[in-house]
């Protein structure tokens, strides 16, 4: 079956600029998380969706949002991007949350921002 | 913010050496604790997810075990082969009022030669 996908996979953005990243998750999984991994730091949580509400959500300014759809797919968006958003953003789907004791989250591959 | 520790940072070991590393976790509130391995270019996979003290779980060579009252696990892989060779990265579950995220630990690298 088709694994979690992220587009795209790189992508490069002058600062000021804003940036949107695409998540479509395993058929039928409805809960997406998107994590962030600098140089250096672990994999930081931005954001946990599910059945198209926002449930949690981490420590990032408001320049990061993100929404998902009805069809489970989620978006994330990086307004008036700075240097320092340059990472890699992974996507993460799961059935629901309570599979995340169980099975643990599917990754996707990830895109690999860089602000210049 | 949770703490989640990994140690040693790193690891190189030559092939069929056994090997563990170990996470360390405030041990309050604690919900759920996951391992995950990450080979490069690869995404991350989910190796265990463990809830209960005293668990222990095995896939082929590599087991863990988890202590939630002292708080800590541990990941052990025994007889390592090339393809063993990844970043191993712990993380615990930890709930707001109905979401749920993951804090990981910084990752254990390790290198298995021939």
């Amino acid at each position: 079956k088709a694994g979690v996908t992220q587009t795209p996979r790189y992508l490069i953005k002058t600062r000021g600029q804003q940036v949107t990243l695409s998540c479509s998750p395993i058929s039928g999984h409805r809960s997406v998380s998107w994590y962030q991994q600098t140089p250096g730091q672990g994999l930081q949580f931005l954001f946990e969706y599910f059945s198209e509400t926002q449930r949690n959500k981490g420590n990032f300014p408001g320049r990061f949002s993100g929404r998902q759809f009805s069809n489970s797919r989620s978006e994330m968006n990086v307004s008036t991007l700075e240097l320092g958003d340059s990472a890699l953003y992974l996507c993460a789907s799961s059935w629901d949350p309570n599979q995340v004791f169980s099975d643990g989250y599917t990754f996707g591959s990830g895109t690999r921002l860089t602000v210049v | 913010i949770l703490n989640v520790e990994q140690s040693p940072q790193s690891l190189h070991v030559q092939e069929g050496d056994s090997t563990n590393f170990t996470c360390s976790f405030p041990s309050s509130n604690f919900y759920a604790l996951h391992w995950y391995r990450w080979e490069t270019a690869k995404s991350p996979e989910a190796l265990f997810v463990m809830t209960l003290n005293g668990d222990e779980k095995k896939k082929g060579r590599i087991s863990a075990t988890l202590n939630t009252k002292e708080g800590y696990s541990y990941l052990y892989i025994k007889g390592s082969q090339p393809e063993d060779s990844a970043t191993y990265l712990c993380a615990l579950s930890r709930s707001s009022n109905s979401g749920y995220a993951l804090n990981f630990g910084k990752g254990t690298s390790l290198l298995v030669t021939p």
